[in-house]
Order: C-alpha cells, then sequence, then structure tokens
C-alpha cells in the first residue's frame, strides 16, 4: 500500500518571499509518479508539478520546483517569489504506474496563505 | 480542450434518497476517476475506469455505491439510500496517462 504524509497541516509567508512545502512518501513500487495539486478555496484542484520517479533531474515549472530525494521518500514543493493567488490547499500525491492500479494517493494537505 | 465537467455542481437531499452525477471526460481521455473528499481532508480513490470498464474498486465503494461508464464516455455515480455520512465532495478526473485532471466537483449534502 502507498501512504503520502504532509507534516505541515498549515503554512503562511509573505507575499515575494519562497515558501517550502514537506511531503514523504512509501511504496515498494520502482516505478511511479508523484504530483502536487492546488486546490484554492472553493475552486477546483489544479495540477501544479508532475514528477517520474526514474528522473533523477527535479521537475520545475515557472515559479514552481521540487526536490526529489528518492532514497529518502521525500518530495518538497519550492514556491519562489510566492503572490496572493497561490493561496490554496497544496495536496502531494503519489501514483504507481501499473496497468489496474491507476489511483492517486493524496496526503492530507498543507494549507498556504499568502499574506499581503 | 474544454475539461472535465461535473454535474450538479450541488446536491442537497434527505436521508434516505437515491442520488446520481454525472462526469464529462476531457473528449481523448480513455481513463476516469471518481474520489471523494471530506472537509479538511485529501481526496480519496473510489473507482476507475478504462473505457467502459471498471478496473478497480475501493473498498469505500459500498453497496449502496454503483458506477458506469457506458460506451466509455461519460459517467454516472449513483447512491442509493443516502446516509448522511455520504456529504461530501465527489470528484471526477480523467487521464489519458498518469496524469489526472479533475473536474470542480459535486458537493453533497445529506439531511
Amino acid at each position: 500500500a502507498q501512504t503520502v504524509t504532509q507534516s505541515q497541516p498549515e503554512m503562511s509567508v509573505q507575499e515575494a518571499e519562497t515558501v517550502t512545502l514537506s511531503c514523504t512518501y512509501d511504496t515498494s513500487e520502482s516505478n511511479y509518479y508523484l504530483f502536487w495539486y492546488k486546490q484554492p478555496p472553493s475552486r477546483q484542484m489544479i495540477l501544479v508539478i508532475r514528477q517520474e520517479a526514474y528522473k533523477q533531474q527535479n521537475a520545475t515549472e515557472n515559479r514552481f520546483s521540487v526536490n526529489f530525494q528518492k532514497a529518502a521518500k521525500s518530495f518538497s514543493l519550492k514556491i519562489s517569489d510566492s503572490q496572493l493567488g497561490d493561496t490554496a490547499m497544496y495536496f502531494c500525491a503519489s501514483l504507481i504506474s501499473n496497468f489496474g492500479n491507476e489511483k492517486l494517493t493524496f496526503g492530507t494537505g498543507t494549507r498556504l496563505t499568502i499574506i499581503p | 480542450d474544454t475539461g472535465v465537467s461535473q454535474n450538479p455542481r450541488h446536491k442537497i437531499t434527505k436521508r434516505g434518497q437515491n442520488v446520481t452525477f454525472r462526469c464529462d471526460p476531457i473528449s481523448e481521455h480513455n481513463r476516469l476517476y471518481w474520489y471523494r473528499q471530506t472537509l479538511g481532508q485529501g481526496p480519496e480513490f473510489l473507482t476507475y475506469f478504462q473505457n467502459e470498464a471498471q478496473l478497480e474498486k475501493s473498498r469505500l465503494l459500498s453497496d449502496r455505491f454503483s458506477a458506469e461508464r457506458p460506451k466509455g464516455s461519460f459517467s454516472t455515480l449513483e447512491i442509493q439510500r443516502t446516509e448522511q455520512g455520504d456529504s461530501a465532495m465527489y470528484l471526477c478526473a480523467s487521464s489519458l496517462q498518469g496524469t489526472q485532471y479533475f473536474g470542480p466537483g459535486t458537493r453533497l449534502l445529506v439531511l
């Protein structure tokens, strides 16, 4: 079974600062994906960034980057130059890429507030 | 690309009634997923379709829950004899491979 743990229920940071959200996961599989999703208040879940486990290079998407430590099973999200629109719940999730077992396993989320 | 759509967006029902939700995936996506999200929690997997075949069901999906995906296009999730514990956001997602894209969800309140 897969598990995903987010140990920071809430975080807040001043606008324009950098913030890092933590995530650890546990899986016995060798082929998997990791994701960060963002869920703004009363709005739908949006993909922020994706990392394939076989890739050593950390994924980046504009102001968002990850620190993927495969041996430590750690997958943190760094948001640079934070903006008010980054205020949201952030969920870390894992997915095993085997046919017939395609479900995402989510952590409990981190509520991020960007302070003007 | 119009994204994943779900209807209705909100549903209030009385305990014991049946409800049905619909999900329309992104048109070229052959995989469709249902999740349930309660307040303050991450989504939990319910079931998964590849085309019209239902390939996996969670233990969360009791006998009162049924999902279909006729012709491998839209999907419906029906809850029979609703209970107050069924109150939650029901999320649908679709994918071609790997990344799942979510709809806006249907928020269910059972009184």
